[in-house]
């Protein structure tokens, strides 16, 4: 998890809220990318970034939005237009390249009250 | 497209046995695969990766891995299990960029590991 670091650890959403979720990385890595994990599913892809001020959709992107205004800083905001948010999210970095190894932070766990 | 199949949910091993868990990779290129670890609530912790080169990977914590073209598989092995081996570990495996993914890495379902004592 070093260098990688993701808040809360834990979250809580009403219904029709919007909820950010934090992931900052000293890497020094230009890419970015969100995960959402379920039970018996893996990981799946919710948004990239390979650069500042550009990010693209992963594969389950809808009721989820993202910015990247800084290297550093990749955050997630979890929208009311998602109806099943209750997983484990999880951020990674990466050096962009094919070969590269992708590290992850240690992770935001949301729940719905 | 590019897919990776954990065939066990759950692999049952005592300690001090060797551990085997099995992964196979489907890609239209050259295969990029990688092996991660997850204890409960934390996040995937890196193991090792296949790129090119030597079959047999080793990487952190006495972990090994050997690739095998032709059965494209990637099983993660490790000759003498811990009590403290006992995770979640997942095979990932990345080939050719496109828009919808970039160099994301497609993750098998999950095996967990038990190690008893």
């Amino acid at each position: 998890d070093g260098g990688i670091t993701q808040s809360p650890k834990y979250l809580f959403r009403k219904e029709g809220q919007n909820v950010t979720l934090s992931c900052e990385q000293n890497l020094n890595h230009d890419a970015m990318y969100w995960y959402r994990q379920d039970p018996g599913q893996g990981l799946r892809l919710i948004y990239y970034s390979q650069i500042v001020n550009d990010f693209q959709k992963g594969d389950i992107a809808e009721g989820y939005s993202v910015s990247r205004e800084k290297k550093e800083s990749f955050p997630l905001t979890v929208t009311s237009a998602q109806k099943n948010p209750t997983a484990f999210y999880l951020c990674a970095s990466s050096i962009w390249g094919q070969q590269e190894t992708q590290y992850f932070g240690p992770g935001t766990r949301l729940l719905v009250l | 497209a590019q897919s990776v199949a954990q065939p066990e949910d759950q692999v049952n091993v005592a300690e001090g046995n060797p551990l085997t868990v099995k992964c196979t990779y489907s890609v239209s290129g050259n295969p990029y695969l990688f092996w991660y670890v997850q204890y409960p609530n934390r996040g995937l912790q890196f193991l090792l990766k296949y790129i090119t080169g030597d079959n047999l990977v080793k990487g952190s914590y006495g972990f090994e891995a050997e690739f095998n073209k032709s059965q494209t598989s990637f099983h993660l092995k490790k000759p003498s299990a811990l009590v403290s081996d006992s995770a979640l570990y997942f095979c990932a495996v990345r080939d050719f960029p496109n828009s919808n993914s970039g160099y994301a890495l497609n993750f098998g379902k999950g095996t967990s590991l038990l190690v008893t004592p």
